[in-house]
């Protein structure tokens, strides 16, 4: 079944390290987003990309980047995690005619703790 | 910019109580409006979007463009309908990039 993956599911780590999130998917979607929710914040959008050689910024992107090494992987990278983007993190993905009709997948979610 | 706004974090009913949870928009164009939820333990999916006048397991929204509402309704509360509700908005201009509200926890107690 088609499907978006992320990798790893929880992670906890220390102030300072870089982190890796990693999304893979299996829909043949050409566009892919990295969300983050917080409790009263909704989610909010990191980075989303519409193809291989598209990146582009979302409204919380400091501290954060990502890297679309194929049309399937999208990886999200803290560079130098801190404790307040301890947050669960989401991934999703649509394609071209998704992308007008606003239908989302989203992968089951990383939850990163930063101590 | 666009903003998305559910005033209840949390709501909480009987079972086959009416349940209606709000959402209130802003932006200046013509938006799509839509409604997503995550059950417990599965992943936030489409429920349904305002441009296709559907309803999807009982649950109606009509976009108000005068109030910039787009409120949830569901006649008769079950308990399987608990769980978080996102709104969010699309410009139609702009591709695929939603802006949700900060949803909201329905609880459907039996």
């Amino acid at each position: 079944d088609a499907d978006v993956t992320q990798t790893p599911r929880n992670r906890i780590t220390k102030t300072g390290k870089r982190i890796m999130l990693e999304c893979s998917q299996t829909k043949g979607h050409d566009r892919m987003y990295w969300y983050r929710q917080d409790p009263g914040l909704g989610l909010r959008l990191i980075y989303y990309s519409f193809d291989v050689k598209d990146i582009n910024k979302g409204e919380i992107s400091d501290g954060y980047s990502v890297s679309r090494q194929a049309q399937a992987k999208f990886s999200l990278s803290l560079e130098s995690a801190i404790p307040n983007q301890t947050a669960l993190y989401f991934c999703a993905t649509s394609d071209l005619q998704g992308g007008s009709t606003g239908e989302l997948f989203f992968g089951e979610g990383s939850r990163l703790t930063v101590l | 910019a666009q903003r998305v706004t559910q005033p209840e974090k949390l709501l909480s009913v009987f079972k086959g109580a009416p349940v209606e949870l709000k959402c209130n928009y802003s932006y200046s164009g013509s938006p799509e409006l839509f409604w997503y939820v995550q059950y417990s333990r599965q992943r936030l999916q489409l429920l349904l979007r305002h441009i296709s006048r559907e309803s999807i397991k009982g649950f109606t929204a009509d976009l108000n463009k005068g109030e910039t509402s787009f409120h949830l309704k569901k006649p008769f509360a079950q308990e399987e309908d608990s769980a978080m509700y996102y709104c969010a908005l699309k410009p139609l201009t702009s591709g695929s990039r939603l802006t949700f509200g900060e949803g909201t926890q329905l609880t459907v107690n039996p």
